[in-house]
């Protein structure tokens, strides 16, 4: 089976930077995914990481070491529309997704 | 461009009724997808579909059934629903090829309620 763990909820100021963490025990591996979830909306494509190392798109960055089974999220300059779940993703030796729980970021004033 | 459709939006179901619900992409990708959401749980895959004409199980395929029969539809069943069959239940649907990020994209969502 597959294991995803990430925090459960970060609080964070705005303007202000948030790293939210990853760890993954996969059979196989075909690239990680973050996902960013509003409330009661569908979610929606961040970033994919297959080989390691950093990926940045505008405010945000994606992290991943394979050796580790880990990868990262950053979020830097938040602002209060950064509020919302972040769903790590990976995708397996069948190209199957398997997702953490997501951890909800709160930016507050 | 509507991508993925997804209804009905909400359902309150007796338990013991079969239900379909509907699923829709028009960006005439291989691969959809059928996730439930539960608190806490994050997303489960239920069951998919790498191309029209094959399905296969996911995570939490008890209960539910699927069929592919052409590109753009991919409808989920509940044969006879149960109360730990409320959720939400998110179709996807992504390319298939080795080549591109092959993301899914995910359409809005049925919130289904079984008493």
């Amino acid at each position: 089976g597959q294991n995803i763990d990430q925090p459960t909820e970060m609080t964070a100021t705005e303007g202000a930077i948030v790293q939210i963490n990853c760890t993954y025990q996969t059979s196989g591996f075909n690239g990680l995914f973050w996902y960013q979830q509003h409330a009661g909306e569908a979610p929606t494509f961040l970033s994919y990481n297959v080989l390691d190392g950093l990926e940045e798109k505008g405010r945000f960055s994606s992290f991943l070491s394979r050796s580790k089974g880990y990868s990262y999220l950053l979020l830097k300059e938040l602002q209060m529309k950064d509020s919302a779940s972040y769903l790590c993703a990976v995708r397996d030796g069948d190209y199957k997704l398997s997702f953490g729980a997501g951890t909800t970021v709160t930016v507050r004033a | 461009i509507a991508g993925i459709t997804q209804a009905p939006t909400s359902q309150i179901l007796a338990a013991g009724r079969r239900m379909t619900l509907r699923c829709t992409q028009d960006m005439r990708h291989n691969a959809m997808y059928w996730y439930r959401q539960d608190l806490g749980l994050g997303l489960r895959l239920i069951h998919y579909s790498n191309t029209a004409g094959t399905t296969g199980k996911g995570e939490v395929p008890d209960g539910y059934s699927v069929s592919r029969a052409n590109t753009d539809d991919f409808p989920l069943t509940l044969a006879s629903a149960v109360p730990s069959q409320t959720s939400v239940y998110f179709c996807a649907s992504s390319d298939s090829g080795t080549g591109g990020y092959n993301e899914q994209f995910f359409g809005p969502g049925t919130r289904l309620t079984v008493l």
